[in-house]
């Protein structure tokens, strides 16, 4: 299995909702990320995992929380988001935090706050 | 602090025909990686390439290519035979570490489409 997956691939919520999005990788990479990105714009980077404990937070609000239950999942639990958190969600795993090898990449959660 | 540039925003390019599109960087460390990424419509990013600063010669996958000069510090992706499914967004991305910590930087992005 080479593939990330992530869920769901759309997501409309509004700024009261609590809604989860989720990430799954087999391929035993143990380094996992969380990139938002705006349309026409490069990812940027939220949140690392490197052996299942957040490595990276790169000053992310409070109103989006990581959590990463085992070594293949990685979930993004939102909650009061506002209607400029919509954006393409990436998740993406590699072998081991800065390895050389490059990401995998899921195909993202379309996520729109309304 | 490392940068990563890509100058061209838009490109196109007839099916079957060349394209180049350009990424040059600035960092001084020695040791380095850098990638290429594919983004089509259907979002999903895709490593196309990647090539290691140690090593002289230019990664080549498929129909894609790299020309890095490392002295210039310039990283451009080769496309030959252009497709109708190469059109998609396109990232140049850097990765260094440094005592113990990295930075993995994309950037900008070129959009290019193929044109039949």
């Amino acid at each position: 299995d080479t593939e990330v997956t992530q869920t769901p691939k759309h997501l409309v919520m509004g700024m009261t909702n609590k809604k989860s999005l989720k990430c799954e990788q087999h391929m035993g990479h143990r380094a996992m990320y969380w990139y938002k990105q705006k349309a026409k714009k490069p990812p940027e980077l939220m949140f690392v995992y490197s052996y299942e404990k957040l490595s990276i937070n790169e000053s992310v609000p409070s109103r989006f929380s990581p959590e990463c239950p085992n070594s293949s999942l990685l979930n993004l639990h939102l909650h009061a988001l506002q209607p400029e958190d919509s954006a393409l969600y990436l998740c993406a795993s590699s072998s081991y935090e800065g390895g050389p090898y490059g990401y995998t990449f899921g195909s993202g959660t379309r996520l729109t706050v309304v | 602090a490392q940068t990563v540039t890509q100058s061209q925003p838009e490109m196109s390019v007839q099916e079957a025909e060349t394209v180049t599109l350009s990424c040059t960087y600035d960092t001084s460390e020695s040791n380095y990686y850098l990638f290429w990424y594919k983004q089509p419509p259907s979002r999903q990013m895709i490593l196309v390439i990647r090539q290691e600063a140690y090593k002289q010669q230019n990664a080549t996958e498929n129909r894609f290519s790299v020309n890095f000069q490392k002295a210039a510090k310039s990283f451009s992706l080769k496309i030959s035979d252009s497709q109708l499914g190469d059109t998609a967004m396109y990232f140049c991305a850097f990765m260094a570490t440094t005592s113990g910590t990295y930075k993995y930087i994309f950037g900008t992005g070129t959009r290019l489409k193929v044109l039949a």
